[in-house]
């Protein structure tokens, strides 16, 4: 069993839609990492959010980390071909553990 | 800087038979990782070192063994294959302190037929 829930897994789009990636646990962490991953690559860090309620913004993306710090969102707003990839979200308490990913896909 | 590297890029062999990946960074980090990649299941964590010199478990140790050489390296080793460890794995480091950004290597495709 994931200790962290991704959803969905996988989603295709339009260019220039808007989505939003879920991830969920019932466990609680000291923070959460979104991270992006490329076909043939490891995955890269994309943002850290480690207050409960905290907002971030990176660009286009808008990353939110629950208030009781069991779930984050990822928001991400008129999606571009560069977006693709897989999206995955990892919850820190002592070591890293990773949600299964959603795959991305957007289509010019 | 090279960041983290990891060899070989590929790697294909029979069961039973036994191979080491290798893993080295350059950037002076404590903590390493092994983490294996498989098709809707993430990224599970196989055998970590927070600090050279230390090696603990992770969720999927099982056929599995580490040794940190010395702070830059931390090789991963398969010692009678079973086509279960099929799987794309990476390394991994990072500072070392709580939720500092981890590092990834490239990846290691391994088949076991």
């Amino acid at each position: 069993t994931q200790l962290l829930e991704q959803s969905p897994q996988f989603l295709s789009i339009q260019e220039g839609e808007n989505l939003t990636v879920y991830c969920n646990s019932s466990s609680v962490f000291s923070s959460l990492q979104w991270y992006r991953q490329e076909p043939g690559e490891g995955p890269v860090l994309l943002v850290t959010v480690v207050t409960g309620g905290e907002v971030k913004k990176l660009k286009r993306l808008t990353f939110q980390f629950g208030d009781a710090r069991k779930d984050s969102s990822l928001h991400i707003t008129a999606a571009q071909p560069g977006d693709t990839g897989l999206y995955l979200c990892a919850g820190v308490f002592n070591k890293f553990y990773f949600g299964s990913g959603t795959k991305l896909n957007v289509k010019p | 800087n090279a960041g983290v590297t990891q060899t070989p890029k590929f790697q294909v062999l029979k069961t039973g038979q036994s191979m080491t990946l290798q893993c080295a960074q350059d950037m002076n980090h404590n903590s390493m990782y092994w983490y294996r990649q498989d098709p809707g299941m993430g990224l599970r964590l196989i055998y970590y070192s927070a600090s050279e010199g230390t090696t603990d478990k992770g969720e999927v140790p099982n056929g599995y063994n580490v040794s940190r050489l010395n702070k830059r390296e931390f090789s991963l080793r398969l010692e009678s294959a079973a086509p279960s460890q099929t799987s794309v794995y990476f390394c991994a480091s990072n500072p070392g302190q709580g939720y500092n950004e981890q590092f990834f290597g490239p990846g290691t495709r391994l088949t076991v037929l």
